[in-house]
């Protein structure tokens, strides 16, 4: 089936640990974003790339780090510099100005 | 950065009854959408409507570009219907998508 697929779906990290996010696409979209969703908040935007090797911070891109090698794959560094950590994580992929598709997202813990 | 309002912030309903969301937009878009987000956090397509009017079943929805807001009408309310509404929109000649705070509907059977 083609879509995007996000793991782990669960995720605990100790204080002062990177951890990496791992978001994975098959609909052969050219760009992809990451997303930080809080308890009761809106979805807000941390990184977007729209070609390979090639990405721009959002609006709370502090502590996070990515990169983007393939087309199908834009993995999410959460590095120990990211002061508060825990929140439901979202990537999406679009191709050119249309529809936006999520994956099922990671939900992160600090423990 | 182009901000979006989303009204009313929450919205109770009694099964088989209508509402309408709205969203606010401060500039001009080339790419709205609406987005229904679900108990277990997955976001569900509704619309992709930058302009225009469309309806799929119970859902419709409308965007004036040139006035700014979209609307989104839920008629005969279903407990399935629960969860949260955003709406996401990307300014023209941008690529970001930002989202809205969303309207989070509750319908009691």
């Amino acid at each position: 089936d083609g879509g995007i697929t996000q793991s782990p779906k669960y995720l605990f990290r100790k204080e002062g640990q990177n951890v990496t996010l791992s978001c994975e696409q098959n609909l052969n979209h050219d760009a992809m974003y990451w997303y930080r969703q809080d308890p009761g908040q809106g979805l807000r935007l941390i990184y977007y790339s729209q070609i390979v090797n090639d990405f721009q911070k959002g609006d709370i891109a502090e502590g996070y780090s990515v990169s983007r090698e393939k087309k199908e794959s834009f993995p999410l560094t959460v590095t120990s510099a990211q002061k508060n950590p825990t929140a439901f994580y979202l990537c999406a992929s679009i191709q050119g100005n249309t529809e936006a598709f999520f994956g099922q997202g990671t939900r992160l813990t600090v423990v | 950065g182009i901000q979006v309002e989303q009204s009313p912030p929450d919205l109770i309903l009694q099964e088989g009854a209508n509402s309408t969301l709205r969203c606010n937009f401060s500039d001009s878009v080339n790419n709205l959408q609406w987005f229904h987000q679900n108990p277990w956090g997955q976001l569900i397509n509704l619309f992709y409507i930058p302009s225009g009017t469309k309806q799929n079943g119970r859902l419709s929805a409308t965007t004036v570009a040139t006035e700014r807001y979209s609307l989104l009408y839920i008629s005969s309310s279903q407990t399935t219907d629960s969860g949260v509404y955003f709406c996401a929109v990307a300014r023209t000649g941008g690529f970001k998508t930002i989202f809205g705070a969303g309207t989070r509907l509750f319908v009691k059977a």
